[in-house]
């Protein structure tokens, strides 16, 4: 079993749509970071959360330590938002800054 | 600002030949990462550099996979005797230090040995 795993592996919306995407975890972790990738392989960070919510644009970013779960929403989706999207914890043992990564959610957007 | 650049963005390797990656981390990043990104997975940790000390190569699949940052700075992966297995993206990501800080990555390069 994955340290972390995402649902689901690939999501179809319609524009407009509101998304959800889960991460969950079997380690204990001093941050989660959610990141986009889009075809050509470049990673953009998109949050790094410890606890609690956070909210960037049409963003929206859940942590619970205790459940070890996260969720990313997004809001008013676009075809733009296509992407897969990776969950990342960095975990409290081992190297401290060492990440370890979800297989990621492949979204398709479509109008 | 500039971000992190990799280089080359594109190797395509025959069986046996040694490459070199070279990763450029934001200017002032004391921590620099590597990772191995299969085709359809997530990136998987290689290695990690804080200044010019390797601090963890756990990630290294082989002895045939080697990292160095001998000032600080620029970060070169070396992949000797390449196998096709070793065809993938080779991530570099930055960050201002191993803890809070968010990393930042670069775009890649993707390797592709025939």
């Amino acid at each position: 079993k994955n340290e972390v795993e995402q649902s689901p592996q690939n999501l179809t919306a319609q524009e407009g749509e509101f998304i959800t995407i889960n991460c969950s975890y079997s380690v204990g972790i001093s941050a989660l970071h959610w990141l986009q990738q889009h075809p050509g392989g470049g990673i953009v960070s998109l949050f790094m959360l410890s606890s609690g919510k956070k909210k960037h644009g049409r963003l929206i970013a859940t942590i619970n330590i205790q459940e070890k779960h996260s969720s990313l929403h997004i809001t008013a989706s676009h075809p733009r938002d296509s992407a897969v999207y990776i969950c990342a914890v960095r975990p409290i043992t081992g190297t401290a800054s060492k990440l370890t990564f979800g297989t990621g959610t492949r979204l398709q957007v479509t109008l | 600002g500039a971000g992190v650049s990799q280089s080359p963005r594109y190797k395509v390797a025959k069986r046996g030949q040694d490459v070199a990656l070279r990763c450029d981390p934001i200017s002032g990043h004391v921590s620099l990462f590597w990772y191995q990104q299969a085709l359809g997975q997530g990136p998987e940790f290689l290695t990690y550099f804080q200044n010019e000390a390797q601090l963890d190569k756990s990630g290294l699949p082989s002895d045939r996979f080697f990292a160095e940052r001998p000032e600080g700075s620029v970060s070169t992966l070396k992949i000797q005797r390449t196998q096709q297995e070793d065809s993938a993206v080779y991530l570099c990501a930055s960050s201002l230090a191993g803890l809070p800080y968010e990393q930042y990555f670069g775009p890649g390069t993707r390797l592709t040995v025939t």
